[in-house]
């Protein structure tokens, strides 16, 4: 079964609002990060948040960790139609690769 | 100057042939990887190698073979494809070692159709 789990797997805004995608997982991490990928393009890194942090910022981006709960969110705050995208969460266990979460598909409509 | 770049970006053939996808990066990072995601987006690690040596053999069938020449190159060969095999295949890169902060660099994906 999967490390990570994104929810909502769908979700849908208006520009402007903030977006909010959580993700679980089942065992101890190292460190989680989250990437977003447009349609038919590549993978590109966000943010990386290590199991002894609780919170980072990134311009826009705010993630957060609960290692007690095995859960992390990020939030997108004022959202753009340029912020359509799915997003991955991927959590490193120590000596492993990242696994993947099935991701959250987000849309932002204008 | 694109960092990871695989090619081709689209693949159509046929079940039973042979094809392979070439991967290069000019990160200068030492491990590279190669993920498939399924058409529900699903992204699954297949292998990695670290300084051309392999590293991660995930459960993959031996029709999928992996060679790096190099650091700086992994390719896919697939034998006999199957329909099963209709996918993106994404190559990645990463630096290992101090200071490493865990960032898989992304090539832009080939999508292989097997007919």
């Amino acid at each position: 079964s999967q490390q990570g789990e994104e929810d909502p797997q769908a979700l849908s805004i208006q520009e402007g609002e903030n977006a909010t995608m959580n993700c679980s997982y089942k065992t101890s991490i190292n460190n989680l990060q989250w990437y977003r990928q447009n349609s038919g393009r590549g993978l590109v890194h966000l943010i990386l948040i290590r199991s002894n942090e609780r919170e980072k910022h990134s311009g826009r981006l705010r993630v957060t960790l609960d290692t007690s709960k095995k859960s992390s969110s990020l939030l997108i705050t004022a959202s753009r139609a340029a912020d359509t995208a799915s997003y991955f969460c991927a959590t490193r266990v120590t000596g492993q690769n990242f696994v993947f979460g099935p991701g959250t598909r987000l849309s932002v409509l204008p | 100057d694109t960092a990871v770049s695989q090619t081709p970006k689209y693949l159509v053939t046929q079940m039973g042939n042979d094809k392979s996808i070439k991967c290069e990066q000019n990160l200068g990072h030492d491990t590279m990887y190669w993920y498939k995601q399924d058409s529900k987006k699903f992204l699954k690690i297949m292998f990695s190698y670290n300084n051309k040596e392999l590293i991660i053999n995930e459960t993959v069938p031996n029709r999928f073979s992996p060679k790096s020449p190099d650091k700086a190159h992994l390719n896919l060969h697939i034998n006999s494809l199957e329909l099963g095999d209709s996918a993106v295949y994404f190559c990645a890169s990463s630096q290992h070692g101090r200071g490493w902060t865990g960032e898989l660099f992304f090539g832009e994906g080939s999508r292989l159709t097997v007919l």
